[in-house]
C-alpha cells in the first residue's frame, strides 16, 4: 500500500514564525502536491512538484514556498506565518509512470493554527 | 480552467438506504479523469472510485457506483445499502494534466 506521512497532525505557531510542513511518501512517486482545506471551500492546490527540484504554482501559492531536494520528500514552507494561514494542510503523491492509475494518495493532514 | 460543483453541502439518510451525491463539472477537455474521495472524521482522504472519461461504462466498486454523463458533464455517486461508516465528507474531483480540481464537498450523515 502507498503510504504518505506528514510530520505533524497538529501544529500551533505564532504570527511571523517560519513554519515547515514535511511530507514523505514511500512509493517512489514522481508527483507530489500540497493542498489546503478550509470549510466550505474544499481543497485548493498550493504547489506541486513533477520531480526533484521541480515545482509549479497551484491556485493559491501566495505566502508559501516549497522544497523538493529528494524524491520522497516535499516540504511546504510558510516564510512568515499569518493568521489567515490557519488551515488543514494535506499532502498527496501520484505515480506518473505508464502503469499509473492517475490516483493521488493523501497523507493524514496537518491542522495548523497560527496565533 | 476547470470547475467542479457539488450542490449538496449536507445530506442525511437512514442506514441501509440508497443515497446519491451529485457533481457537475465544467471543462473544454475531452480526455480526463474523475474521482470521488471520502474523508471520514479521521481526516484521511480515501479514494472511493475513479472514472476515465473515454470509458462509457460506469465505474463500480462494491456498494459504490457512478452515473457518468459526459455530454451533461455530470458525475454522481450512488451509495447502496448505506452504513454508519459511510458518514464522511465526500469530494468530487476532476483531473487533467496531473492536477486535481475539487468540489467543495458534501457532508453525508448516515443515521442509525
Amino acid at each position: 500500500d502507498v503510504k504518505v506521512t506528514q510530520s505533524s497532525r497538529y501544529l500551533v505557531k505564532r504570527t511571523g514564525e517560519k513554519v515547515f510542513l514535511e511530507c514523505v511518501q514511500d512509493m517512489d512517486h514522481e508527483n507530489m502536491f500540497w493542498y489546503r482545506q478550509d470549510p466550505g471551500l474544499g481543497l485548493r492546490l498550493i504547489y506541486f512538484s513533477y520531480d526533484v527540484k521541480m515545482k509549479e504554482k497551484g491556485d493559491i501559492p501566495e505566502g508559501y514556498s516549497v522544497s523538493r531536494e529528494k524524491k520522497e520528500r516535499f516540504s511546504l514552507i510558510l516564510e512568515s506565518a499569518s493568521t489567515n494561514q490557519t488551515s488543514m494542510y494535506l499532502c498527496a503523491s501520484r505515480d506518473s509512470g505508464r502503469a499509473s492509475t492517475d490516483t493521488q494518495y493523501f497523507g493524514p493532514g496537518t491542522r495548523l493554527t497560527v496565533l | 480552467a476547470q470547475t467542479v460543483t457539488q450542490s449538496q453541502p449536507e445530506m442525511s439518510v437512514q442506514e441501509a438506504e440508497t443515497v446519491t451525491l451529485s457533481c457537475t463539472y465544467d471543462t473544454s477537455e475531452n480526455n480526463y479523469y474523475l474521482f470521488w474521495y471520502k474523508q471520514p472524521p479521521s481526516r484521511q482522504m480515501i479514494l472511493v472510485i475513479r472514472q476515465e472519461a473515454y470509458k462509457q461504462q460506469n465505474a463500480t466498486e462494491n456498494r459504490f457506483s457512478v452515473n457518468f454523463q459526459k455530454a451533461a458533464k455530470s458525475f454522481s455517486l450512488k451509495i447502496s445499502d448505506s452504513q454508519l461508516g459511510d458518514t464522511a465528507m465526500y469530494f468530487c474531483a476532476f483531473m487533467k494534466h496531473e492536477v486535481l480540481t475539487f468540489g467543495k464537498g458534501t457532508h453525508l450523515i448516515i443515521q442509525p
